[in-house]
Order: C-alpha cells, then sequence, then structure tokens
C-alpha cells in the first residue's frame, strides 16, 4: 500500500525567504499531486506531476517529481504572507486511491 | 466555486444518530469520491463510486455507507454516530473512473458529533 510522508509538518518562515518542501512515497506511483488547504476550507488543486523529470512552476511555486528516488518537492520562493496555508501532497498509481501525506503548515511571518 | 457542490456545510448532532450528507459532482464529471478530513488521521479516502457503480473502497467504517444515484449525485450516510466521526467530509469529482489529472474538491462538510 502507498505510503506519502511529508516533512516538515510544520513550517514557520519569514517574508522574502526561500524554502522546499519534501513529499516521499513508499511504491509506485502514476502521478504526484500538490494541494493548497486554507484553514477550514477546502483543497485547491496546484499541480500534477506526471512524469519523472516533471517540473511545474506557477507564481512562487514550483513542484519537481524525482520517480527513481520517489520524490516529490514543492520549493518555495520569496515567500509572502499569501502563501500562508497548509500543501498536501498526495500519490496515487493506476485504478488506485488517492493517498495524501499529512500536510505541511506553512505560516510566512511578515 | 469548484463546481462540486456539497450540503449541508455545518451539522451538529449527537451520539448515536444518523446523518447524510450529499454531494453533486463538477458538470460531467461521473467519478464521486468521498474523503474524510480528521485532526488525528489527516486525509483518509473513503470510497468511490463512477458513474453509479463502487468502484474502490478505502477506510470506510460499516456504519457508514454511500450511493451514487442515476442523476450522479451521491450521498455519505453515516448512521450510529460517535464522538469520534466530528470530522470534514469532503467530496471530489472527476471525469473519468481512473486518477484523473484534476480531482476536484467540493467545499466540504462539517460534521460535529456531541
Amino acid at each position: 500500500e502507498l505510503k506519502v510522508e511529508q516533512n516538515p509538518l510544520f513550517l514557520s518562515m519569514q517574508e522574502g525567504k526561500n524554502y522546499t518542501i519534501y513529499c516521499n512515497y513508499s511504491t509506485t506511483s502514476d502521478r504526484l499531486y500538490w494541494y493548497r488547504q486554507d484553514p477550514g476550507k477546502s483543497l485547491e488543486s496546484l499541480f500534477v506531476l506526471l512524469s519523472n523529470g516533471a517540473v511545474k512552476q506557477e507564481g512562487r511555486l514550483m513542484a519537481s517529481l524525482d520517480t527513481k528516488a520517489r520524490l516529490s518537492t514543492l520549493h518555495i520562493t520569496a515567500a509572502v504572507h499569501d502563501l500562508s496555508a497548509t500543501y498536501f501532497c498526495a500519490g496515487g498509481f493506476g485504478n488506485e486511491k488517492l493517498t495524501f501525506g499529512t500536510g505541511t503548515r506553512l505560516t510566512i511571518i511578515p | 466555486d469548484s463546481g462540486v457542490t456539497q450540503t449541508p456545510k455545518h451539522l451538529i448532532t449527537a451520539t448515536g444518530q444518523r446523518v447524510t450528507l450529499r454531494c453533486s459532482p463538477r458538470s460531467g464529471d461521473l467519478s464521486v469520491y468521498w474523503y474524510q478530513q480528521s485532526l488525528d488521521q489527516g486525509l483518509q479516502f473513503l470510497i468511490q463510486y463512477y458513474n453509479g457503480e463502487e468502484r474502490a473502497k478505502g477506510n470506510i467504517l460499516e456504519r457508514f455507507s454511500a450511493q451514487q444515484f442515476p442523476d450522479l449525485h451521491s450521498e455519505l450516510n453515516l448512521s450510529s454516530l460517535e464522538l469520534g466521526d466530528s470530522a470534514l467530509y469532503f467530496c471530489a469529482s472527476s471525469e473519468g473512473q481512473y486518477l484523473p489529472n484534476v480531482l476536484t474538491f467540493g467545499a466540504g462538510s462539517r460534521l460535529t458529533v456531541l
């Protein structure tokens, strides 16, 4: 069964700094998703990574996938307060269920 | 608005009771997924329906059941409720039966069991 682990679980960073959230998964995964969730709100899709070496960028967020290392990263560049949220990665294979990581609660401090 | 509609948004009930959560998928989507989000368990997959048929089952308790109707809306029934069932219940939808490129979530139904 696919297991997905994220680290760190909590991240407090200053505005303007760069940081990376890591997502490790235990077995083969067809694709890797990144979602954002604001407190008490729904999950918003950020990226879907479909192949080894895939890199996607949107604004200050960039996600990458290394299927050989079973690792995806979400890199935050020059953080701003609006990026404060909980970020989830999720993996899945074929017709299997989507398995979510534990989430990383990101707080951007002015 | 994601296009996935969930009702009710909030629900408070007592232990031992039964509730029904409803989900209408995005137009054109045939798959509906149910997820439970609690503080201690994180986001757990419960069940998936595709075009009216059960497609995949996750960590769904026997006290819980779901179905998808001909108009593609889905209902999640939770019975003999316990305090630990308090959680956010999300519905998501996608076009096909296999893992999609896009899985769109609804706003969730927050269940509080007292």
